[in-house]
């Protein structure tokens, strides 16, 4: 079945900076990423996803890239704020679904101000 | 996004009693929904996938009979944690699929926190 791998599982940045999280899994089949961000206590918020037919989407200052060949996509956050710190799942939709997603293990993102 | 609500956000229940938690669509309709559960510091496990006037199918290792869900209407699929036990303490989500054309997107309740004493 579908495997999905995340890193890195910890992240510290200065505000300002960038921040990438990236993922790779084993199904190439696979036609659906999304990421969410769950703050403490809360449930997961959609913040961006990519379909495989796409290589990359942006949203402001979040943007997804696609890899089909290598099987990874990944993360970025541009101008990271205090209020971005949460952990970011990275998920995928294996074939024959019925839309469950395989979620990565997570990274605790933290923004020091 | 589509709003997805459940209830409780809490509870904490004696050990031997069965709790049910309420996972609702407010503005849409979701024949499919999923139950999560996420213990601490770690990600979320597809529990099962509840389909309306169907069975649930669960995953390998969820026992059926102890975590009973129902998918009554488009709107709302309950879980029933059953004869609970302290190990099944933990963070139950749920999500309704939103499906548009080949586009199916998942969005996440707010999660309820169990504890069983």
């Amino acid at each position: 079945g579908e495997n999905v791998e995340q890193h890195p599982s910890t992240l510290s940045v200065q505000e300002g900076d960038s921040a990438v999280i990236k993922c790779t899994y084993s199904d190439s089949a696979s036609n659906y990423f999304p990421w969410y961000k769950q703050e403490l206590g809360k449930g997961p918020q959609l913040i961006i996803d990519i379909r495989s037919n796409v290589g990359e989407k942006k949203d402001q200052r979040i943007a997804v890239t696609l890899n089909k060949t290598a099987k990874h996509f990944s993360l970025h956050i541009t101008e990271t704020q205090p209020e971005d710190s949460a952990v970011y799942f990275c998920a995928a939709t294996p074939t024959g679904s019925q839309g469950n997603l395989i979620f990565g293990k997570g990274t605790k993102l933290s923004v020091k101000p | 996004g589509a709003v997805v609500s459940q209830h409780p956000s809490w509870v904490i229940c004696k050990s031997g009693t069965s709790v049910k938690i309420e996972c609702r669509s407010l503005d849409f309709q979701a024949t499919t929904m999923f139950w999560y559960r996420q213990f601490p510091k770690q990600s979320l496990m597809l529990m099962a996938t509840s389909n309306e006037g169907s069975k649930a199918t669960y995953e390998q290792g969820v026992e059926k009979d102890k975590f009973l869900i129902n998918h009554a209407s488009l709107t709302l699929s309950t879980l029933t944690v059953t004869s609970a036990h302290p190990e099944d303490s933990s963070f139950y989500i749920c999500s309704a699929l939103v499906a548009s054309g080949n586009a199916d997107t998942q969005y996440f309740g707010p999660g309820t926190r169990l504890t069983v004493l």
